[in-house]
């Protein structure tokens, strides 16, 4: 079953905006990872941030990690109409590298 | 980069046939590899954990004898849907990560299989 929930399930926004999308879950993670898929496309990694550490960032991308609220955050600055897409998180909580994926956000950026 | 290769692409088959989806590591080796199904506006839904040189991990509800996992060397899983109906058409995804590195590293995807039933 899926761990985590994201929100906002779409957000539309004009280039050169920020965008926010926020994932909460349920259990201890070792990590979180955000990835982006194209439609009809396999996924992309962004970025991975470690249970210890509580942001990272990434050219235009910046993720936060708060585990007392069992919640992250992914931020794109000054968006671009290539950053149309779908973004999720998933959650890695075993020593294998199982993901469970939140819901994802659906990102439209207008020139 | 670390690449995972899904073939086919895209495949129409006729219900009551099967068919066969390969998911491969293309530069690193994967004792565990992951097999998703994706319905279209949905997320991920992790079907099972394959795992080299012994039987897959399926999640529960996901029918054993209908999505058919083989994990024979440490670069190649396959799934095969077996007597497929209209209800299997969807999106697959497999994905892997280096069974070299450390536990907090990145999975890699393949481009995605999909499925039409018809």
């Amino acid at each position: 079953s899926q761990q985590g929930e994201e929100d906002p399930q779409a957000l539309s926004i004009q280039e050169g905006e920020n965008a926010t999308m926020n994932c909460s879950y349920k259990t201890s993670i070792n990590n979180l990872q955000w990835y982006r898929q194209n439609s009809g496309r396999g996924l992309v990694h962004l970025i991975l941030i470690r249970s210890n550490e509580r942001e990272k960032h990434s050219g235009r991308l910046r993720v936060t990690l708060d585990t007392s609220k069992k919640s992250s955050s992914l931020l794109i600055t000054a968006s671009r109409a290539a950053d149309t897409a779908s973004y999720f998180c998933a959650t890695d909580a075993t020593s294998w590298g199982k993901l469970q994926f939140g819901a994802g956000t659906q990102v439209v950026v207008t020139p | 980069g670390a690449v995972v290769s899904q073939h086919p692409s895209r495949v129409i088959c006729k219900s009551g046939t099967s068919v066969k989806i390969e998911c491969r590591s293309l530069d690193f080796q994967a004792t565990t590899m992951f097999w998703y199904r994706q319905f279209p506006k949905q997320s991920l839904m992790l079907m099972a954990t394959s795992n080299e040189g012994s039987k897959a991990t399926y999640e529960q509800g996901v029918e054993k004898d209908k999505f058919l996992i083989n994990h024979a060397s440490l670069t190649l899983s396959t799934l095969t849907v077996t007597s497929a109906h209209p209800e299997d058409s969807s999106f697959y995804i497999c994905s892997a990560r280096d069974s070299l590195t450390g536990r907090n590293t990145e999975a890699f995807f393949g481009q995605g299989t999909r499925l039409t039933v018809v």
